[in-house]
């Protein structure tokens, strides 16, 4: 089996900051994905790469950036962290990336904005 | 677009209660079903999917059937324990997309 390490597992930045978090995988897999999940909203697709050096825009893509350097990473900047956001960002990965197949998710990287 | 609808946002249930979680979909052809649970502090685990019309998906006691007809894929358990309190979210995929649609997801909660 495999597994999903996203770091750090709390993030606590201030207004305007950039921020980073990491995503590393040793499923082998194609695709990741990044999410956010906000509470009484579900799961928002922010960015996806289908392969290695690859992005692609989700729905929520404003005011992130990624970057897929080698295919078992990938990481999400927060370009300007916003005030009282409060989120989990979730790293997921599947074989070959259409969302037919399973996604493996992280465990998430909780961020608070002061 | 496509778009997946749980109208349970809460549910509370005592030990040994049957479980059904609403989950309709709104889709063009035959999409991939899934669901999805989330525990405390970690990401969504996959329970089981479906893929064809009237076909049943099971994993841990949880089950749901794919109906075309109704556009739904609820999620029912017979005797749920206070273990599985979670988050539980429906998913959409299609095999010619990349994007998964989830749910809002509805948060169970089990009492002893």
């Amino acid at each position: 089996g495999g597994i999903i390490t996203q770091t750090p597992k709390f993030l606590i930045g201030q207004e305007g900051q950039k921020l980073t978090l990491k995503c590393q995988q040793n499923f082998n897999h194609d695709t990741m994905y990044w999410y956010r999940q906000d509470s009484g909203k579900g799961l928002r697709l922010i960015y996806y790469s289908i392969t290695e050096n690859d992005l692609q825009k989700g729905d929520l893509s404003e005011g992130y950036d990624a970057s897929r350097e080698k295919k078992s990473s990938f990481s999400l900047t927060v370009t300007s962290a916003q005030k009282n956001e409060m989120a989990v960002f979730l790293c997921a990965s599947s074989i070959e990336g259409t969302s037919a197949e399973t996604l493996y998710f992280g465990s998430g990287t909780r961020l608070t904005v002061l | 677009g496509d778009s997946v609808t749980q109208t349970e946002g809460q549910v509370a249930l005592s030990e040994e209660d049957f479980l059904t979680i609403h989950c309709n979909y709104s889709a063009s052809g035959y999409p991939a079903l899934f669901w999805y649970v989330q525990y405390p502090g970690e990401g969504p685990q996959f329970l089981f999917r479906a893929s064809r019309d009237k076909e049943k998906g099971s994993s841990r006691g949880f089950e749901a059937t794919y109906d075309k007809g109704t556009t739904s894929f609820h999620l029912r358990k017979a005797s749920v324990q206070e273990s599985d309190s979670a988050v539980y979210y429906c998913a959409l995929g299609e095999t010619n997309a990349y994007k998964v649609i989830f749910g809002k997801g509805t948060h169970l909660h089990v009492l002893p």
